[in-house]
């Protein structure tokens, strides 16, 4: 079955640029999205991107798609300690149902 | 973008009793889907909640443990039946915007089965 696999964990110093990484196996994935989720708190969709797009940029975040290679990249730049959090890649087809990573939690350190 | 509220935020429920998820959309949405988080996990989609006809259930998850009812298009409501410690988990509700390609998360539902 469809399959998609993250890091589970990302330490960065504050201002730094993080890079959150995501593979997944369907080709067919059309929409690819990113959620944050917060300690206690519900998920929060951040942004996504559509498989016929390369780069998706808004203000501190960027998302890079390489379809060739299914994987699919968040950066946040200028990190900061509020964006400590819990990180999900997750991909759709035409179906619209959601295959989910596991998460990658991302600690922001001063 | 929807909002969307669910109830109970959270609950302990003992074993072998039912538990209602209620989940209300501010604006009419096409599909609705109900997902299930254990603890430290990914989320599952457990079914799709489809106006006017019976929900669309994923491998592993069946309607007689898990009703669900969709009869408008605001609203559903997922019921966890005859639970056991093991249903312990956070239940979302969320939305897809249809035309906007994006899907939309309720707070959650935190149950606890004893």
């Amino acid at each position: 079955g469809e399959d998609v696999e993250q890091s589970l964990f990302l330490s960065v110093r504050e201002g730094d640029s993080s890079v959150i990484n995501c593979t997944y196996t369907d080709s067919s994935s059309t929409y690819l999205y990113w959620y944050k989720q917060e300690p206690g708190a519900g998920l929060q969709l951040l942004t996504y991107i559509f498989s016929n797009m390369d780069m998706k940029q808004d203000q501190r975040l960027t998302v890079l798609l390489n379809k060739k290679d299914k994987h699919l990249s968040l950066r946040i730049a200028d990190t900061q300690t509020g964006d400590s959090a819990i990180y999900f890649c997750a991909v759709a087809g035409n179906n619209r149902k959601l295959i989910w990573g596991l998460g990658t939690s991302l600690a922001v350190n001063p | 973008s929807a909002v969307i509220s669910q109830k109970p935020s959270r609950d302990i429920c003992q074993r072998g009793t039912s538990l209602t998820i209620q989940c209300q959309v501010d604006s009419q949405v096409t599909m609705m889907f109900w997902y299930r988080q254990q603890p430290g996990q990914s989320l599952t989609l457990i079914a799709t909640a489809n106006q006017g006809s019976e929900a669309t259930y994923e491998s592993g998850f069946v309607i007689d443990k898990f009703p669900i009812s969709r009869p408008n298009l605001t609203f559903s409501t997922l019921t966890v039946s005859n639970m056991s410690p093991e249903d312990s988990s956070i239940y979302l509700c969320s939305v897809d915007g249809g035309g906007d390609y994006e899907q939309y998360f309720g707070p959650g539902t935190r149950l606890t089965v004893t």
